[in-house]
């Protein structure tokens, strides 16, 4: 079975700083893979997602997820935060589109200090 | 664009009341999820739904059960609530076909048994 780690919990970052919020998941021969963004008081939003090709995959709002097969990763990264992107951050994999339940991190909470 | 709603933001309930969570999607999906997410715990899924009158068990189904009785409708019920289900209680729907299988969350429900 699929499994996600999401390898910090907590990411505080100054407003205009990089982040890299770090996703592994275990091996399999096909991933799907996904990032998605909670914020506050709100349901899940689909930010952006791997399903082939290009291995470097963007969102409409800067952030950018790179698919490393050889290390299993997927980590998302924005090279200057705002204070808008505070919010939580979910990585989850599929290995078979379709009638298959997407497998979630436990998430990162990314706080931008003014 | 796809909605899923939940038909409560905020609910109290007391210890042994039955409990009605309902959920509805407009995009015509045939897949259905529900979630409970805790802080530190991530996304645990409790049952899903791969048509009408269909369920399987998720992670954590204890204590739960569902109804599907039309295809954009999924009912979550805590057949006698208990302080340990105080959560948060969200709702999901994809579609097998097309994509990645990528799921679609509606806003949560805030739940709290006393």
């Amino acid at each position: 079975a699929q499994s996600v780690t999401q390898l910090d919990s907590q990411v505080p970052v100054f407003e205009e700083a990089p982040v890299e919020l770090r996703c592994n998941y275990s091996s399999s021969v096909s991933v799907y893979l996904f990032w998605y963004v909670q914020y506050p008081n709100q349901g899940l939003q689909l930010l952006l997602k791997y399903l082939s090709g290009s291995t470097l995959v963007e969102s409409i709002n800067g952030f950018e997820a790179e698919f490393n097969k050889s290390q299993t990763s997927f980590h998302l990264r924005k090279p200057s935060v705002h204070i808008s992107d505070t919010a939580e951050y979910f990585c989850a994999v599929s290995d078979r589109p379709g009638n298959t339940p997407l497998v979630f991190g436990k998430g990162t909470r990314l706080s931008v200090i003014a | 664009d796809v909605k899923v709603t939940q038909s409560s933001r905020y609910l109290v309930k007391r210890t042994g009341e039955k409990v009605f969570l309902e959920c509805v999607q407009d995009m015509d999906h045939e897949n259905m999820f529900w979630y409970r997410q805790d802080p530190g715990l991530g996304l645990r899924l409790i049952y899903f739904s791969y048509d009408v009158k269909m369920k399987e068990k998720g992670d954590i189904p204890e204590g739960y059960s569902v109804s599907r009785e039309k295809k954009e409708r999924f009912s979550l019920i805590l057949e006698s609530a208990s302080t340990n289900q105080t959560s948060m209680y969200l709702c999901a729907s994809s579609s097998p076909t097309g994509g990645a299988g990528e799921q679609y969350f509606g806003p949560g429900t805030r739940l709290t048994v006393t």
